[in-house]
């Protein structure tokens, strides 16, 4: 699977707004991205994906790059509970496991 | 519903010892995967199952590890002659069908294994 990029960690305060961004220059065109999050001491839960279009669902909004070579995970209104590890991952048709990378540790600040 | 449940959740073990981990995916789901995540480390692929077959075992980092799914439910996961590189977390996850860009992969809460 293509290689991503996320910055190692990030800061929001409590209730607004969050931009987690990710770079995936080598996508291919198959290449599907996913967002997972992982709590402290719980294992990872699923957030969203896309293909090419900007996807939204109850937990969060996905904003693809028209390139795709650039992804942004857009949390509407950080809560407390949103402080996490989160993972830009990318997932070929072919593929069958996750490939986790060092991901971007969100801190949340009341 | 139930989600992915992992027992034990926590394991002390003394080394040399051999290790039972045990997955209950989610009802109707077809593939399952193991991965463990060391302290500090990212999650590291072990082995998935396709029903009660495995078709990459290639995660699977010696021979001392081996995992077995009955009846396209429930799997554990065997380490025999524990070494303390073993201590980790060792998490089990489930989806309706194996992998593709469309498949969310459900992730239990995870065993914590410490060899002494």
């Amino acid at each position: 699977d293509a290689k991503t990029t996320q910055p190692n960690s990030m800061e929001s305060n409590e209730e607004e707004p969050v931009h987690l961004p990710c770079n995936h220059s080598t996508i291919s065109g198959t290449d599907y991205i996913h967002w997972y999050r992982q709590l402290p001491s719980q294992g990872p839960e699923y957030v969203i994906h896309g293909l090419t279009s900007n996807v939204n669902n109850r937990m969060a909004s996905l904003a693809i790059a028209e390139d795709r070579k650039s992804s942004t995970l857009i949390l509407h209104r950080a809560t407390l509970r949103d402080a996490a590890v989160y993972y830009c991952i990318l997932i070929s048709g072919s593929a069958r496991q996750l490939t986790f990378g060092s991901g971007t540790q969100l801190t949340v600040l009341p | 519903g139930a989600g992915v449940s992992q027992s034990p959740s926590n394991k002390v073990t003394e080394k040399g010892k051999d290790v039972e981990l045990r997955c209950d995916p989610i009802s109707g789901h077809t593939a399952l995967y193991w991965y463990r995540q060391s302290l500090g480390q990212g999650l590291e692929f072990l082995i998935y199952f396709q029903g009660n077959s495995a078709p990459d075992k290639s995660g699977l980092p010696s021979d001392r590890f081996s995992a077995e799914r009955t009846g396209g439910s429930v799997s554990t996961l065997t380490i025999q002659r524990t070494q303390q590189e073993d201590s980790a977390v060792y998490l089990c996850a489930s989806s309706i069908r194996p992998g593709g860009g469309q498949e969310t992969q459900y992730f239990g809460p995870g065993t914590r294994l410490l060899v002494l």
